[in-house]
């Protein structure tokens, strides 16, 4: 079974329009974390967000918050105010315990000028 | 500090030759991990180090495959008999133990390997 799905295989978005990446995840760790990542056409993966199985708070860090319904094990990126940059592959991926992290296959973002 | 950094960024090789990757972590990061990405795909884990010790490693890292981190700075992972299934983008990442502030791997450019 997958640990992390990522429903959005392409997505296409008007520039500076808001956008949410969905994430869903699988374990039955009760310690874990979640990460997305950006990864544009260089290849290089870029940090964006963390949030704590523990973390009373959604995490945010500038124009990305991330919604965490733990319930739910739902865990999407919102990415406010789109620009043109943000254009790459985005991918949800998980810690648990231990120190490896699990990527989803990842959804590919185009903002649209 | 210039980040995580890896060479070659490209690699072509011949099916049935052996190749050689090195990662250089961040400097402070004690712990060091290797990352297979196949395209369309999400990065799959292959390994990781904390300092010299290899702690983990993926079924997916055959024998054909072998990762060192001698002297817990650099690693190197090296491929024998090379087959075109290798044929990927090969990612480092490194990490600060967890506990510390620090939570996220940070990842370097990547080697793209081709086998032709």
């Amino acid at each position: 079974a997958q640990k992390i799905t990522q429903t959005q295989p392409g997505m296409f978005v008007q520039e500076k329009e808001a956008v949410t990446l969905d994430c869903t995840y699988d374990t039955s760790d009760p310690s874990y974390g979640l990460f997305w990542y950006k990864q544009p056409s260089s290849g290089e993966m870029i940090f964006l967000i963390y949030q704590g199985s523990y973390d009373q708070q959604n995490a945010t860090e500038g124009r990305y918050s991330l919604n965490f319904q733990k319930a739910r094990k739902s865990a999407n990126l919102v990415i406010s105010a789109s620009q043109l940059g943000d254009s790459a592959m985005y991918f949800c991926a998980m810690r648990e315990g231990g120190n490896k992290i699990i990527f989803g296959k990842g959804t590919r973002l185009h903002i649209l000028p | 500090d210039t980040g995580v950094s890896q060479d070659p960024r490209h690699k072509i090789t011949k099916r049935g030759q052996n190749v050689t990757f090195r990662c250089d972590p961040i400097s402070e990061h004690n712990r060091l991990y290797w990352y297979r990405q196949t395209l369309g795909q999400g990065p799959e884990f292959l390994t990781y180090f904390q300092n010299e010790a290899q702690l983990e490693k993926s079924r997916l890292l055959s024998d054909r495959f072998s990762a060192e981190r001698p002297k817990g700075s650099f690693s190197t992972l090296e491929i024998q008999r090379t087959e075109q299934g290798d044929s990927a983008m090969y990612l480092c990442a490194s990490s600060l133990p967890p506990g510390t502030l620090s939570r996220e791997q940070y990842f370097g450019p990547g080697t793209r390997l081709t086998v032709t």
